[in-house]
């Protein structure tokens, strides 16, 4: 089945230790998004990928970066990892920028220590 | 910009009854409004979602209705069961074409048996 695929599901670290969330997909999407959700809170988008093309939000902080190396994979880098970075991170697509279903992966859940 | 008032927070009913949720939204030029259900650490899925031309879009038992007028939408859950237990988020993206979902605060709906 096609889907997107987020590795790890679960990510500890310690605090300022860098660390790397992956995500894939074999849907052929054009548009790849990372979103923050703290506990009991709606996702929150920090940016998103036209193909090549990075979107930052305006609040994302610049501890947060990201890399689409090819159309398959997007990876969140979180530079230096803060208590208040826990969270679960979750990924998703969307075949067009205009075409405005998104499909989420099952999220990796990052602890710091 | 663009702001989704969900409710309510949280929402108990009895298996076999319905369930409504409501939401609001601020921009009148939005045109796409999609519901999510994300259970306990997964990612969240896409139910049903429904465009600005149409009023009603029912599936099984979930139906979405829409009222531009009053710039509101509502999630019916008919015949809740069990599984149906989870959190719900309405979204909104507004103006047409655009990428970004604004979330609803989220529901979570507990079905008791």
């Amino acid at each position: 089945d096609a889907m997107v695929i987020q590795n790890p599901r679960y990510q500890v670290t310690q605090f300022g230790k860098p660390v790397t969330l992956s995500c894939s997909q074999t849907l052929n999407h054009n548009v790849m998004y990372w979103y923050q959700q703290k506990s009991s809170q709606a996702p929150k988008l920090l940016f998103h990928y036209y193909d090549k093309d990075f979107n930052n939000e305006a609040d994302t902080p610049d501890n947060f970066q990201s890399r689409r190396p090819n159309t398959s994979f997007c990876f969140l880098d979180i530079r230096s990892p803060g208590l208040g970075d826990a969270a679960m991170y979750l990924c998703a697509t969307s075949r067009e920028r205009w075409d405005n279903e998104q499909f989420f992966g099952p999220g990796t859940r990052l602890t710091v220590l | 910009g663009e702001n989704v008032e969900q409710h309510p927070s949280t929402l108990s009913v009895q298996e076999g009854d319905s369930a409504v949720i409501k939401c609001t939204y601020s921009d009148s030029a939005s045109n796409y409004f999609p519901w999510y259900k994300q259970e306990l650490g997964k990612g969240p899925q896409l139910i049903i979602d429904i465009r600005s031309n149409v009023g009603e879009k029912k599936d099984q038992r979930i139906a979405v209705t829409l009222n531009k007028t009053a710039k509101h939408f509502s999630l019916h859950i008919t015949e809740t069961q069990p599984e149906d237990s989870a959190v719900y988020f309405c979204a909104a993206t507004p103006t047409s074409g655009t990428y970004k979902y604004i979330f609803g605060t989220g529901t979570r709906l507990k079905v008791l048996a």
